[in-house]
């Protein structure tokens, strides 16, 4: 089955700090990639998305290259503001297997002045 | 893009009741989706909405504790039957969009309390 697999937080980062979230994944199809943030209090918004091998994604400030070779959709950002703390998601949606679209557990990001 | 609505907000409860929460979208979507996220984890899809028919449920999840309902492609509702403690969570709507990314768009969830 789908499968994803994100590192664990919380990462706590000074801003203006270089972010990196790691996240891998596993499918039996051709998934569409994608990052979503939740901030505090509210429901899940789409940060960015990539379709097909070799894609990068990007949005606000943040990046994420499909790599089909190493399995992997790592979240990054150059300078991180206060205002990025949230948890981030990492999720695919494979149409060549299950339709059930599969989430990563969730890493918090924490941003300090 | 699509907004999604969700009623109500939030919610305490006394275990051993029920409580509908509703999720309406702004246009017609072909896939809607239940989520149950608990505090500090990742998101548990509950079932998926079927307009018309049954909703598919996944595993650890069934039809009389969780019943849902999709009369049409822009409404959707979840109850939470006979509820205990444990069922304190946040509930959250989704849908996808038609199109070959199938990107996934949330409601703001319902922050559900049982006492």
């Amino acid at each position: 089955g789908n499968s994803v697999t994100q590192m664990e937080g919380p990462v706590t980062l000074s801003e203006e700090a270089f972010l990196t979230i790691n996240c891998t994944y596993t499918a039996t199809g051709y998934p569409s990639l994608f990052w979503y943030v939740q901030y505090p209090g509210e429901g899940l918004q789409l940060l960015l998305k990539a379709t097909k091998a070799d894609d990068k994604g990007s949005n606000k400030g943040f990046e994420a290259t499909y790599r089909k070779e190493t399995t992997s959709f790592h979240l990054e950002k150059g300078s991180v503001q206060v205002s990025d703390s949230a948890v981030y998601f990492c999720a695919l949606s494979d149409r060549g297997g299950s339709y059930i679209p599969t989430f990563g557990r969730g890493t918090s990001l924490i941003v300090h002045p | 893009s699509a907004v999604i609505s969700q009623k109500p907000s939030r919610d305490i409860c006394q275990r051993g009741t029920s409580l509908t929460i509703q999720c309406q979208v702004d246009s017609q979507v072909t896939m809607m989706f239940w989520y149950r996220q608990q505090p500090g984890q990742s998101l548990t899809l509950i079932a998926t909405a079927n307009q018309g028919s049954e909703a598919t449920y996944e595993s650890g999840f069934v039809i009389d504790k969780f019943p849902i309902s999709r009369p049409n492609l822009t409404f959707s509702t979840l109850t939470v039957s006979n509820m205990s403690p444990e069922d304190s969570s946040i509930y959250l709507c989704s849908v996808e969009l038609a199109g070959a990314t199938y990107e996934q768009y949330f409601g703001p969830g319902t922050r559900l309390t049982v006492t």
